[in-house]
C-alpha cells in the first residue's frame, strides 16, 4: 500500500492498494476529530470521526488512527478505488467549541 | 446530496460591491455554519448561528455579516468586496449546537471578485 509518514499535499495510489493519509493536528486540547472528503465541485463530506478517548475506529473500508502523544491522525483507505480520488481533510474540535478547524488537505489521485 | 442548499452556485462581481449568499439547512437542523475556502488559507470557519442566534465567530472580517432567519435559512453578506475575497463559501448545518454534531456541507458558492 501507499503511505506517508508526514503530511504531504498529494498522494498517488494504485487502484486496489491501501492508502494512508496523515494529518498533524494543532491543539492538544482537541477532543474530537473528523475526516472529510471533498470531491471536485462539491462540499466536504463526512467520512469518519473519532473521539480523543479512542485510538482507533473503523468504518466501511476506512480506519482512523489517533496518536495523542504526537498529535497525529491518520486515515487508512483499504482497496482504494477510482471514486476515492478527492481532497481529504482532517478537522479538530476543542471541548465546548462549535467550529471545525481544518487541516491543509491531501489530494489523493487513484491510478488505474 | 447533503440536504443543504446554497444559492447562487456562482457569483461574479466587481471590487467594492456587496453580495448576499443564501443557505438553507437540512430539514430539522438548527445550526448553520459558514466557511470560506481559498487556495492560500484553506477551509476557514467564519460564523455559526443556532436557532436564529449567533453562537460562535471565527476569522470573519468586519465587512462580512450573517444572519439566520426564523425559517432557519441563513444569509452571508459580503460588502466592500476585495480581490482577496474571491473564494468558495460553504454553508454547513447540524441538528445541535455543539461541535460534536455532524456538520453537513452544502455545495458551496463560488465568488469571483474582479
Amino acid at each position: 500500500g501507499e503511505s506517508v509518514g508526514l503530511h504531504l499535499p498529494t498522494l498517488s495510489v494504485q487502484e486496489g492498494d491501501n492508502s494512508i493519509i496523515n494529518c498533524a493536528y494543532s491543539n492538544s486540547a482537541s477532543d474530537y476529530f473528523i475526516w472529510y472528503k471533498q470531491e471536485s465541485g462539491k462540499g466536504p463530506q463526512f467520512i469518519i470521526d473519532i473521539r480523543s478517548n479512542m485510538d482507533k475506529r473503523q468504518g466501511q473500508r476506512v480506519t482512523v488512527l489517533l496518536n495523542k502523544t504526537v498529535k497525529h491522525l491518520s486515515l487508512q483507505i483499504a482497496a482504494t478505488q477510482p471514486g476515492d480520488s478527492a481532497v481529504y481533510f482532517c478537522a479538530e474540535i476543542v471541548p465546548f467549541d462549535y467550529k471545525l478547524s481544518f487541516g491543509a488537505g491531501t489530494t489523493v489521485t487513484v491510478r488505474a | 446530496d447533503s440536504g443543504v442548499t446554497q444559492t447562487p452556485k456562482h457569483l461574479i462581481t466587481a471590487t467594492g460591491q456587496r453580495v448576499t449568499l443564501r443557505c438553507s439547512p437540512r430539514s430539522g437542523d438548527l445550526s448553520v455554519y459558514w466557511y470560506q475556502q481559498s487556495l492560500d488559507q484553506g477551509l476557514q470557519f467564519l460564523i455559526q448561528y443556532y436557532n436564529g442566534e449567533e453562537r460562535a465567530k471565527g476569522n470573519i472580517l468586519e465587512r462580512f455579516s450573517a444572519q439566520q432567519f426564523p425559517d432557519l435559512h441563513s444569509e452571508l453578506n459580503l460588502s466592500s468586496l476585495e480581490l482577496g475575497d474571491s473564494a468558495l463559501y460553504f454553508c454547513a448545518s447540524s441538528v445541535g449546537m455543539g461541535g460534536s454534531y455532524e456538520q453537513y456541507f452544502g455545495p458551496g458558492t463560488r465568488l469571483t471578485v474582479t
